[in-house]
């Protein structure tokens, strides 16, 4: 059962312009939120994390939203540049154990 | 500072063998968790452990167990190989247990023939 969702397995953005990258979960018990951007042969490395007591965080290019209501997440990078392509994936965690979400591909075009 | 740490960075074995996987945590980590990427898939949980004892167990068969060392270091041990154990496997470590920022390590890529 797949309680983190990134229905969409793919991305791209013209250089310059917001990348929104969208995250679904259905566990309500899940408090606390985080993206990861993965490139080939690496681990994820940590991007930006956010707890369910907030709706917004910033972080220089890029910010994280919460809407817990429904239950969904997004990323936006702004301006998006060639260096941020790669699989991104948010995860999700209650307690002990952090869910991933299968991963978006982002393509930043120069 | 040196970051998460694996070894070996690539692994083959056959079917029926046995494996051992090693990670080093972050420098101040006490916590290594354990997690299984297959390929298009994101990253599957495994195991978490904080101060050298399992905190959190995901949904694997008892093939798979781990430890961790006095040092925080730990060992993934997998038994009798399938070849859907073929996997990145990846560790990340974190300060404390439980809802914590994980930081991983590059992987050791399994390959089951």
């Amino acid at each position: 059962d797949q309680q983190v969702k990134q229905n969409s397995p793919s991305l791209s953005v013209q250089e310059g312009r917001i990348s929104i990258l969208n995250c679904d979960y259905t566990n309500s018990m899940f408090d606390y939120f985080l993206w990861y951007k993965k490139y080939p042969a690496e681990g994820p490395t940590f991007l930006i994390s956010i707890s369910s007591i907030k709706d917004k965080n910033e972080d220089g290019r890029f910010t994280v939203f919460l809407n817990k209501s429904a239950k969904h997440l997004s990323l936006h990078i702004v301006p998006s540049q060639p260096g941020d392509s790669a699989v991104y994936f948010c995860a999700a965690s209650a307690g002990n154990q952090f869910y991933f979400g299968t991963g978006t591909s982002l393509t930043v075009i120069p | 500072d040196a970051g998460v740490t694996q070894s070996p960075t690539h692994l083959i074995k056959t079917r029926g063998q046995h494996v051992t996987l090693r990670c080093s945590p972050i420098s101040g980590h006490k916590s290594v968790s354990w997690y299984q990427q297959v390929l298009g898939q994101g990253p599957q949980f495994i195991f978490q452990y904080y101060e050298k004892e399992e905190r959190g167990r995901g949904n694997f068969p008892d093939r798979f167990s781990a430890r961790q060392f006095p040092n925080y270091s730990s060992e993934l041990n997998v038994n009798a190989l399938l070849l859907g154990d073929s996997a990145l496997y990846l560790c990340a470590s974190g300060i404390g247990a439980g809802t914590d920022t994980q930081y991983f390590g590059p992987g050791t890529r399994l390959t089951v023939l």
